[in-house]
């Protein structure tokens, strides 16, 4: 059961090169959405999607795009990548919104370094 | 504004010793609230929920929270720490079917051997 998979693990990027974090999940899940950990910040949401062909801002889109052609994969782009983008990033699922008390599975992590 | 507190950053705890991590809230509505845990260089984990019925929920690997309602508290508790559940804890509130999650900045559970 492979769960979420995130790709790559880890990437150094310069400024201003733009790159695709990779998410796809197996579970059937309609419900998914990318983060990012900071030290003492907890996590953040960057953006998410309820279903194919829909996706939404979090907290912290700019500087970020998705689209979520199917149902299995919701890639992250980095359009042009800053410093301040460094961080680990998190692909999560779950079958349903997650505020209606579904547990939210999460890949392995992406640890971004942009130089 | 809605938010989630884990007043510590860091929980230090010997071994075999009963271990807290706290977390309170401020939301609306009734809301649901999750433990997650990240071990290093890892995805987190789901631990336990409330969503309904009993105060005290039991989870993965031994642990159980509370949930109280008056003190807007959901703090996680183990009676025996063990030297591996030494890792990262995230609290995370949800108030109602219609808002994100709201996360915690975690706190770091170090358990001494």
């Amino acid at each position: 059961n492979a769960g979420v998979t995130q790709t790559p693990k880890f990437q150094v990027l310069k400024t201003g090169q733009s790159m695709t974090l990779q998410c796809a999940q197996d579970m059937n899940h309609e419900y998914m959405s990318w983060y990012r950990q900071d030290p003492g910040m907890g996590l953040r949401l960057i953006h998410y999607s309820v279903g194919a062909g829909i996706t939404d801002q979090g907290e912290v889109p700019n500087g970020y795009n998705v689209s979520r052609s199917t149902t299995e994969d919701f890639p992250l782009r980095l359009l042009s990548a800053a410093p301040s983008q460094t961080s680990v990033y998190f692909c999560a699922s779950s079958l349903a919104v997650q505020s209606s008390g579904n547990t939210i599975y999460f890949g392995e992590g992406s640890w971004l370094t942009v130089v | 504004a809605q938010s989630v507190a884990q007043p510590e950053d860091q929980v230090n705890v010997a071994e075999g010793n009963p271990l807290t991590v706290k977390c309170t809230y401020s939301v609306s509505g009734n809301p649901y609230l999750f433990w997650y845990v990240q071990y290093p260089n890892r995805g987190l984990q789901f631990l336990l929920k409330y969503i309904t019925g009993d105060n005290l929920v039991k989870g993965s690997y031994g642990f159980e929270a509370e949930f109280n309602k008056s003190q807007t508290s959901f703090h996680l508790k183990k009676p025996s720490a063990l030297v591996s559940d030494s890792a990262l804890y995230f609290c995370a509130v949800t108030p109602d079917s219609n808002y994100q999650l709201i996360w915690g900045a975690g706190t770091k559970l170090i358990i001494k051997p």
